[in-house]
Formats: C-alpha cells, sequence, structure tokens
C-alpha cells in the first residue's frame, strides 16, 4: 500500500541554524501539507501547497519557512533559522485531490533545536 | 476562530467492551470529519472519514455524525488492547478550504 515517507526520522540542530525536512507524498496524489506537533499538543496546520505554489498558510507558517517541490516526488519545508520553540514533531500528509480531503501522514520528523 | 473539541479523557474501557469517543465542532457549514489514532510518538492514522448526517460503520469502527447539534463520534466495538492509543478527531471546514484542523484528541486505555 503506497504511505508518505519523510525523512530524516529525527533531527538535532542548533538555535539558528537552516533545517531542511524531506518528504515524498503517495504518488499520485497532488495535495500535500506539513503540519506540526509539539510535545503534549494538538495537531496543527502549518501550510498547503498545490500545482507548485502554497494553496494555505496560517499564522504560525512566516517568513522563516518555506516550501518546495524541487522535483517530481520531493516536497520539503525548509526552516531558515530555528528557534527554541520550533522544537516539534513534523508531519507530512497528502491527499487525492481537493475533493477527496482525506489525508494521509507520513511517519513525521523529530525536530530537536538546541 | 474554527474549533475542534474533545474531552481528553483518559478514558478507560474494559477489553470486550464498547469504546464511544466524542468530539464537537464550532461551524455548522463544516464538510468532512475524520477520526484518526495516534500511537505514542507515532503519526496520525486515518481510521474513518464521514461526510453526511448518520452512521458509517466500518469493521468494529462506527463513526456517527449530527451537523444540526455539530457533534461526531467514534465507537469502537470488542475493544482490544492494541486500541489503546490517542484519538483524534479532524474537520475540514470546507469551500477549498483543505486543511484539517484537529482536537486535542482522547487518550483510549483498554484495561484487559
Amino acid at each position: 500500500e503506497p504511505e508518505v515517507t519523510q525523512t530524516p526520522s529525527h533531527q538535532v540542530t542548533q538555535m539558528g541554524q537552516e533545517v531542511i525536512l524531506r518528504c515524498v507524498p503517495i504518488s499520485n496524489h497532488l495535495y500535500f501539507y506539513w503540519y506540526r506537533q509539539i510535545l503534549g499538543q494538538k495537531v496543527e496546520f502549518l501550510v498547503s501547497f498545490y500545482n507548485n505554489e502554497i494553496s494555505e498558510k496560517s499564522e504560525i507558517f512566516d517568513d522563516q519557512f518555506s516550501v518546495e517541490r524541487p522535483d517530481g516526488s520531493n516536497f520539503t519545508l525548509k526552516i531558515r533559522s530555528t528557534k527554541l520553540e520550533d522544537s516539534a514533531m513534523y508531519f507530512c500528509a497528502s491527499t487525492l485531490d481537493r475533493y477527496s480531503y482525506e489525508q494521509y501522514f507520513g511517519p513525521g520528523t523529530r525536530l530537536t533545536v538546541t | 476562530q474554527k474549533e475542534v473539541e474533545q474531552n481528553s479523557g483518559p478514558l478507560s474501557v474494559p477489553e470486550g467492551a464498547i469504546a464511544s469517543l466524542n468530539c464537537t465542532y464550532s461551524d455548522r457549514v463544516s464538510q468532512s470529519f475524520f477520526w484518526y489514532r495516534q500511537y505514542s510518538g507515532k503519526s496520525p492514522e486515518l481510521i474513518m472519514s464521514i461526510y453526511s448526517n448518520g452512521d458509517k460503520e466500518d469493521g468494529r469502527f462506527t463513526a456517527q455524525l449530527n451537523k444540526a447539534s455539530q457533534y461526531v463520534s467514534l465507537l469502537i466495538r470488542d475493544s482490544q488492547p492494541s486500541d489503546s492509543a490517542t484519538y483524534l478527531c479532524a474537520v475540514n471546514w470546507g469551500f477549498g478550504n483543505e486543511k484539517l484542523t484537529f482536537g486535542t484528541g482522547t487518550r483510549l486505555t483498554i484495561i484487559p
């Protein structure tokens, strides 16, 4: 069964450093998302991406964040200058199209900022 | 601000019994509703989706939706220890707004 994959599973970085989190969505899916979950808190939407552009973003997704689909399979989230409060699980999700709504999540990347 | 509310639990249910999980949401025109299961340290796993009023059954799981009351529930029949997890309710508000808004989740423990 097709799955969303994410790398790395765990990333440790120092405050102020740039990180890139990678995702490979399910191959025939067209909509891609990033969510994050701070330990003990709810899953929060960051950004949605369709047709090579941002479809919607939350207020969390400020200028420090960017997304890109550099090729036909990868979908990346870049945090330009990490802060301690960026420490969280970051989940990539994808859905077939805007009308299917069922989003399938990858295993996540645990980001630890020290 | 559109909100999804769940009782955080923990909810303890004996093995073999029915577990009942509840969720309310703030926007009457919401379109799509989902239940995800999340084991500790893992990602959300989609277990049920429901779009229309009424019941939807899939194996041991039944989702119930009442849009007038802005209420969605999940019943797990014949609960198993492997059902012990946090259950997340998620809502898609519709009208081109594709993001999911999640509740805080209900932690369910099945007691052998």
